[in-house]
């Protein structure tokens, strides 16, 4: 079965500062997506950014962007110039590509980082 | 993109009675939706898949007779947590997992629904 850990329950950052949060997975699959959403005081899960493990390409988007390491099965964020709008909880996850039984490929999500922003 | 809307945003019921959540995919058709839960600073926690015109699937440990889900139409899913008691309490949320296209295999979420049972 896969997993997905997110060893830094919390982090903190300066206003304007760049912040990388970790993510690792475990999978015997070579075709998969990765996803880092964030979470909000409201609740709302925001889709953050996205990566197709077959790209070897780093996915960005504005001020964030991923490390992927697919040999190492990591799959960092890395946001910069921090604004205070970035403060929420982030939740890396993994969603494989084929589809078992009627799951049909639902998301599979570490603990969340708690990411805190400093004025 | 992808707008996923789900409703109520807060309800409050009696323990014993029964109460429906909606979660409506407003501009793509999904086959799929998925039902999630979410304790107090936990992650998500996923109850069971949602499956158009069939029956959903269920995780393990959830009970079916329950958490009853119909997903009626390619738009619409709905939760009903049946004989509720305080321990349902808990915050729920719905996902859909948009067709292939620019979007695809992409999976976006619903405002999530705040269910307390008094």
């Amino acid at each position: 079965a896969q997993t997905v850990t997110q060893s830094q329950p919390e982090m903190s950052v300066q206003e304007a500062e760049t912040v990388t949060l970790s993510c690792t997975y475990d999978t015997s699959e070579s075709d998969y997506y990765l996803f880092w959403y964030k979470q909000p005081p409201s609740r709302q899960m925001i889709l953050v950014i996205r990566q197709e493990a077959y790209k070897q390409q780093n996915a960005t988007e504005n001020r964030f962007s991923v490390n992927f390491q697919k040999a190492a099965k990591s799959f960092s964020l890395k946001i910069s110039d921090s604004q205070l709008g970035d403060a929420a909880m982030y939740f890396c996850a993994y969603r494989s590509s084929m589809n078992y039984g009627g799951s049909q490929g639902n998301l599979i999500f570490g603990k969340g980082t708690k990411l805190s922003v400093k004025p | 993109g992808a707008v996923v809307s789900q409703h109520p945003s807060r309800v409050i019921c009696k323990s014993g009675t029964s109460v429906k959540i909606e979660c409506r995919s407003l501009d793509f058709q999904a086959t799929t939706m998925f039902w999630y839960r979410q304790f107090p600073k936990k992650s998500l926690m996923l109850m069971a898949t949602s499956n158009e015109g069939s029956k959903a699937t269920y995780e393990q440990g959830v009970e079916k007779d329950k958490f009853l889900i119909n997903h009626a139409s390619l738009t619409l899913s709905t939760l009903t947590v049946t004989s509720a008691h305080p321990e349902d309490s808990s915050f729920y949320i719905c996902s859909a997992r948009a067709p292939r296209g620019p979007s695809g295999n992409t999976i976006y979420f619903g405002e999530g629904s705040w269910l307390t049972v008094v």
